[in-house]
């Protein structure tokens, strides 16, 4: 069975601060990995995803996140913070075969000025 | 492309109303998906279909139905509400290749799309 595991509920940095977001998943096999961030009274938009290749994914807006497969683990990070990085992240997996995806239970991000 | 949108965006229903969540995707993507949002608890799969004509239960099914009878439109019916579903609905959609609920992928996934959500209150 699939599961991720989002550590903290919520975070708070301030503006140009390293942003760290944790996220572990469980699952028996390697899994694909996403990272989506929703504005309040919105959708869920993708900020990156690694499938295969390199482990290191960079994606919109400056974010970046590394898939290790030792750590079972998919954290993202930002190196400096901006005011509209204030948002909740969701971290989610999917089986290779089968497009099916669990989400973790968010992380809000608080970015202080 | 509108993409995928969802109506209606508020909605209170009352113990034992019934009500259909409507959700169309204008992007020809074979993969649909219903998740509810409950606060601090992340999203959960309610359904999903790989098709039209396809559909199979997430997680968390009980209470809800739904049909697929076109690429585009994939409607989520309650029928007899209740408080325990009051939460914020999402549809999403995806691009595959093909249907089927099992597939070879060729060397990744695809990005699903959400829609902006339903709000719905069960009182």
């Amino acid at each position: 069975a699939q599961s991720v595991t989002q550590l903290g509920s919520h975070v708070s940095v301030s503006e140009g601060a390293l942003v760290l977001l944790r996220c572990n998943y469980s699952s028996s096999v390697p899994p694909y990995l996403f990272w989506y961030v929703q504005y309040p009274n919105q959708g869920l938009q993708l900020l990156l995803k690694y499938t295969t290749g390199a482990t290191l994914v960079k994606g919109i807006n400056g974010f970046e996140a590394e898939f290790k497969k030792s750590e079972t683990s998919f954290h993202l990070t930002k190196p400096s913070a901006h005011m509209s990085d204030a948002a909740e992240y969701f971290c989610a997996v999917s089986k290779r075969d089968f497009n099916k995806f669990y989400f973790g239970s968010g992380t809000k991000l608080n970015v202080k000025p | 492309n509108a993409g995928v949108t969802q109506t209606p965006k508020f909605r209170i229903l009352k113990i034992g109303q019934s009500m259909t969540l409507q959700c169309t995707q204008d992007m020809n993507h074979n993969y649909m998906y219903w998740y509810r949002q409950d606060p601090g608890m992340g999203l959960k799969l309610i359904y999903y279909s790989v098709g039209a004509g396809i559909t199979d239960k997430g997680e968390v099914p009980n209470g809800y139905n739904v049909s697929r009878s076109t690429t585009e439109d994939f409607p989520l019916r309650l029928e007899l509400a209740a408080p325990s579903q009051t939460s914020v609905y999402f549809c999403a959609s995806s691009p595959r290749g093909s249907a089927g609920l099992r597939i070879k992928t060729s060397g990744g996934t695809d990005t699903q799309y959400f829609g902006p959500g339903t709000r719905l209150t069960v009182l």
